[in-house]
């Protein structure tokens, strides 16, 4: 069984802050697929970003960056110097590699609020 | 090109009631699925039609949801009865086939409010 945990249900921070959202995965498979996905108040939810579990490498697109360490299962986000525009909230999600394409297991979700 | 659509965006109705909740995928998508976010919890999965067929229902709650993707194209998730614990945001997605390292693309969801 997959378990995907976001320990941080909300989070508030004052423009220009960084911010870290946490996310820690449980999985038996050596195969799987993290993805991180934002949600924000349209509703709709945005893919952000996907690494498979073979590749370690943090990744940094813009402000936002990612940090997959497989020794402690965690997939962490940061935005730095957040915007009133990263307001959402934000879905941490794995896939393991068997499965069809596209089920996933979701975390509970971050809501993340970023003040003027 | 358009994205995954879903109709309607919001519906309340009461309990007992029938609702039929319509996913339009991406043109071309063969993978389409439904996730349920319960208030608050996690986005859990309902199911995964490739084409029209269902290949995975295993997160159907029970047999008062009733999917269907006839021809293959859009879909549809019919609720009857409707419980009050039915109530939450049900979204969709889809996916082209035979591309495993590919993320799925959702809709807005529709958030049913069951009174």
């Amino acid at each position: 069984a997959q378990k995907v945990t976001q320990a941080q249900t909300e989070i508030s921070v004052v423009e220009k802050e960084d911010v870290t959202l946490d996310c820690v995965y449980e999985t038996r498979d050596t195969t799987y697929y993290l993805f991180w996905y934002k949600q924000p108040p349209s509703g709709e939810l945005v893919f952000l970003i996907r690494r498979n579990s073979f590749d370690e490498q943090n990744e940094i697109s813009g402000r936002y960056s990612w940090n997959f360490q497989k020794s402690t299962s965690s997939f962490n986000f940061t935005i730095t110097a957040s915007q009133v525009v990263d307001s959402a909230v934000y879905f941490c999600a794995l896939r393991n590699g068997g499965t069809s394409y596209g089920k996933l297991t979701f975390g509970q979700g971050t809501i993340l609020t970023v003040h003027p | 090109e358009a994205g995954v659509t879903q109709f309607p965006s919001h519906s309340v109705i009461e309990k007992g009631q029938t609702v039929t909740l319509r996913c339009d995928p991406i043109s071309g998508h063969d993978n389409l699925y439904w996730y349920r976010r319960v208030m608050g919890k996690e986005i859990k999965f309902l199911l995964h039609f490739v084409k029209e067929s269902k290949q995975d229902e295993s997160g159907m709650p029970n047999n008062r949801f009733l999917a269907e993707r006839t021809g293959g194209t859009y879909s549809t998730l019919k609720v009857q009865p409707a419980e009050l614990e039915d109530s939450g945001v049900y979204f969709c997605a889809s996916s082209p086939l035979g591309n495993r390292n590919t993320e799925a693309f959702f809709g807005q969801g529709t958030r049913l409010t069951v009174v």
